[in-house]
This record gives C-alpha cells, structure tokens and sequence, in this order.
C-alpha cells in the first residue's frame, strides 16, 4: 500500500484569514480527492484532482502527482469551512488510501 | 444533498448478532463504495462495486460481505458483530473511478 501523510493535524483560524492544507503521498497515485467532513459528519466531495489545478470560488486545490504532493488552499475562510478535511488517493486502480485530515476551526 | 441514500441512520445490536446495511447510489453512478469510519481507524476503504461486480478490494474483514444488485444498489452485510465494529459506516457512489459523492451514513453501535 502506500501512505498518505496530512498537515497540519490542526488549524485554528480567524475568520477571513486564508490557508493551505497539505497532503503526501508514498508513491504515484491514479487519482486524488479532497473531501471535507462538517460538524455533523457528512462528507462533501470538493475537488477530483489527479494532476493540476482547480477552483471553486474560495476555494482551491493544486496536484504536483511528479512529486507526491497536494495541496488545498482556503480563502477568506469562514465559520461554516470549519471542520475535517481528508484527502484520498486512489493507488494501483484498485485501491483508497485516506490521510487521517486535517481538522480546521474557523473562529467568528 | 448529494442524493445517495443510506438506511438505516442509527443501528444498535448486540455482539454476534448480524446487520445489513443498505446504500441507494445517485441516479446514473454505476460504482459505490463503502467506506468505515472509527476514532482509531479513521477512515477506512472496505469495498467498491462496479455495476454489479466487485472492482476493488480494501481492508474488509471476512466477517463483513457486500453485493450490489441489478437496480444498482448496494447491501453490506456485517456478521457476527464485535464491540470494535462499532463505527460509521459510509457508502459513496460514483460515474466511475471519478469524484465520489457520500450518503449520510448509518451509524452502527456495537453493545
């Protein structure tokens, strides 16, 4: 298998600072997602993300697959970003590895 | 919403007992996916299913089976319960290898 390492553990912001969220992978991947999972435990798919760039409004993420990396960047955060966000990476085509997330609180 | 439905919600059994878990996909996501969820495991990938047949394969114990029937959904079945099984328990659906959408979840309590 491999090993899919998320940093920070932990993040405190104020709202409307900005962040980003790392996500490392062991070995090549045949495709990453993000997922963010909210105070009541429902799980939101955010980006498909194998290689390159997107966007969604605040949000965005950015996949460097030659060097093992992913990153998730938050702007302008607010309250309702607050909670665990999980980064997955599909390994052999046959496999899903999670990162044990990245839990964020987002103060008013 | 991301219009996959998971029944039931809540699910409290005693150890040994056995429990099926139902997950209806999103309208035209021919994969799903079961996932657990537990404070020491984390989450965990346990089984995909592509339009019938199983297509991958994670860290399911052999005390846990799952199938996917022609209307496309999905039954996990958990025998001979343990406490540790307690957790959350996920289905995901999904076109193909693409982006997953998750259901609620059913919450499983082992007692």
């Amino acid at each position: 298998g491999i090993q899919v390492e998320q940093s920070p553990p932990d993040l405190i912001l104020q709202e409307g600072a900005n962040s980003t969220l790392r996500c490392n992978f062991s070995d090549s991947v045949n495709n990453l997602q993000w997922f963010h999972q909210n105070p009541w435990g429902q799980l939101i798919n955010l980006f498909y993300i194998p290689s390159g760039t997107k966007q969604n409004g605040r949000l965005s993420a950015t996949t460097v697959a030659t060097e093992r990396y992913s990153l998730l960047y938050i702007s302008s955060s607010q309250t309702t970003d607050s909670g665990v966000y999980f980064c997955a990476a599909l390994y052999n085509f046959n496999k899903f590895y999670f990162g044990s997330g990245t839990k964020l609180n987002v103060k008013p | 919403d991301s219009g996959v439905t998971q029944t039931p919600k809540h699910l409290i059994t005693a150890t040994g007992q056995r429990v099926t878990l139902r997950c209806s996909p999103r309208s035209g996501d021919l994969s799903v996916y079961w996932y657990q969820q537990s404070l020491d495991q984390g989450l965990q990938f346990l089984i995909q299913y592509y339009n019938g047949e199983e297509r991958a394969k994670g860290n399911i114990l052999e005390r846990f089976s799952a199938q996917q029937f022609p209307d496309l959904h999905s039954e996990l079945n958990l025998s001979s319960l343990e406490l540790g099984d307690s957790a959350l328990y996920f289905c995901a659906s999904s076109v193909d290898d693409g982006s997953q959408y998750f259901g609620p979840g059913t919450r499983l309590t082992v007692t």
